[in-house]
């Protein structure tokens, strides 16, 4: 079946530096959401960029969306310590809107 | 407006026994979706659901495991007999179910079978 893939698995990085974290799909796609989860707990939606999209900003959040590789990607500037959680991608298929596809997450842990 | 309530947060279960996890949509929301998430794993679609109707439950294995939104009340995620593999954080989302809408997430459930 379809998923979104990830990478890497885990990141870790030092505080104030820029985060970047990559997702994969195989098909074509409506919409592609980033989501973040802190440890244990529900998951919070980032931003959603259309697939008649190229990028698209919300704070220290930028991300791009290149179609042409199925691939998107998800930078954090300026990283903060509660920047710490895992980051999923999930995408919404032309043939099923309804239906968020989902990979596995980057952890990304922000180094004080 | 409250976010998407469920409840129970965690839930201990015997092997056997039946679990019963519940799922309060967002107010004005009429679509809900249940994931289940195994440890240091991304979501798994089981269950869609509108108003008494399952639209889409390709994702939710075939015995044990049931789901209901009914008209009045919450969505229920049923698992009977349950397993040690059943162990798992199920997670509940709901949407208003337009085009290029983001669905809300709701805190999950903690199942855990002993």
């Amino acid at each position: 079946s379809q998923q979104g893939e990830e990478d890497p698995q885990a990141l870790s990085i030092q505080e104030g530096e820029n985060a970047t974290m990559n997702c994969s799909y195989k098909t074509s796609i409506n919409n592609l959401q980033w989501y973040r989860q802190n440890s244990g707990r529900g998951l919070v939606h980032l931003i959603l960029i259309r697939s008649n999209e190229r990028e698209k900003h919300s704070g220290r959040l930028r991300v791009t969306l290149d179609t042409s590789k199925k691939s998107s990607s998800l930078l954090i500037t300026a990283s903060r310590a509660a920047d710490t959680a895992s980051y999923f991608c999930a995408t919404a298929h032309m043939d099923s809107n309804y239906q968020l596809i989902w990979g596995a997450g980057t952890k990304l842990i922000i180094k004080p | 407006n409250a976010g998407v309530m469920q409840n129970p947060r965690h839930l201990v279960r015997r092997r056997g026994q039946e679990a019963r996890l519940r799922c309060s949509p967002m107010k004005g929301h009429s679509h809900v979706y249940w994931y289940r998430q195994l440890p240091e794993e991304g979501l798994k679609f089981m269950v869609y659901l509108q108003k008494e109707n399952i639209i889409d439950e390709s994702g939710m294995p075939k015995e044990r495991f049931s789901a209901e939104f009914p008209k009045e009340g919450p969505s229920i995620l049923r698992i009977q007999q349950v397993v040690r593999g059943d162990s798992a954080a199920y997670f509940c989302a709901s949407s208003p179910g337009l085009q290029n809408t983001e669905a809300f997430f709701g805190q999950g459930t903690r199942l855990t079978v002993v």
